[in-house]
């Protein structure tokens, strides 16, 4: 079967670092997709990974390893404002999404 | 990036009655469109996926005569839902994708509340 797997929850520290894993298996294999997700509002688009390897965007940073089916975000010099949900999704044979059921992420003082 | 307009953002309906909630993508052809539903804490879940001019396709466990999705134009979907009943309260999401893309691109959200 198709299963995405992150954890429920973290906590971090404003200014810290944070690694936000994920795990899938699919029926086949078109990339990765992580999304921030505050609470009440849609998802928002972060990183998209389909190559093995880390993509840096700005303070996020996502990583690819295909062959042991896993990803993580990556979250820098965090901010109160990153509080929200990370959703992981990895994207089928068909092109369909799958996705994980989040990670909420709270930022402390 | 690509804009989907989703509308309303909030309502509220009496049980028993259908609300339509539009999904507009704004400056791209919406090939592909997806209806998703999410319960408080949990994650998105598919509901079905519809391609211009054709029929839908839903998710298992999905009703397809309450939960109707028209797909008419490349740049218009709508799901209504119909005879809403309080357990379908949810926020329902919307996401476009063009042909040829992988990025589907999200609108705001519904949130239905049934009383």
């Amino acid at each position: 079967g198709q299963n995405i797997d992150q954890p429920t929850e973290m906590t971090a520290t404003e200014g810290a670092i944070v690694q936000i894993n994920c795990t899938y298996q699919t029926s086949g294999f078109n990339g990765l997709f992580w999304y921030q997700q505050h609470a009440g509002e849609a998802p928002t688009f972060l990183s998209y990974n389909v190559l093995d390897g880390l993509e840096e965007k700005g303070r996020f940073s996502s990583f690819l390893s295909r062959s042991k089916g896993y990803s993580y975000l990556l979250l820098k010099e965090l901010q109160m404002k990153d509080s929200a949900s990370y959703l992981c999704a990895a994207m089928d044979s068909n092109y369909q999404l799958i996705w994980g059921a989040g990670t909420k992420l709270i930022i402390k003082p | 990036g690509a804009v989907v307009s989703q509308h309303p953002s909030r309502v509220i309906c009496k049980s028993g009655t259908s609300v339509k909630i539009e999904c507009r993508s704004l400056d791209f052809q919406a090939t592909t469109m997806f209806w998703y539903r999410q319960f408080p804490k949990q994650s998105l879940m598919l509901m079905a996926t519809s391609n211009e001019g054709s029929k839908a396709t839903y998710e298992q466990g999905v009703e397809k005569d309450k939960f109707l999705i028209n797909h008419a134009s490349l740049t218009l979907s709508t799901l209504t839902v119909t005879s809403a009943h309080p357990e379908d309260s949810s926020f329902y999401i919307c996401s476009a994708r063009d042909k040829g893309d992988t990025e589907a691109f999200f609108g705001q959200g519904t949130r239905l509340t049934v009383v």
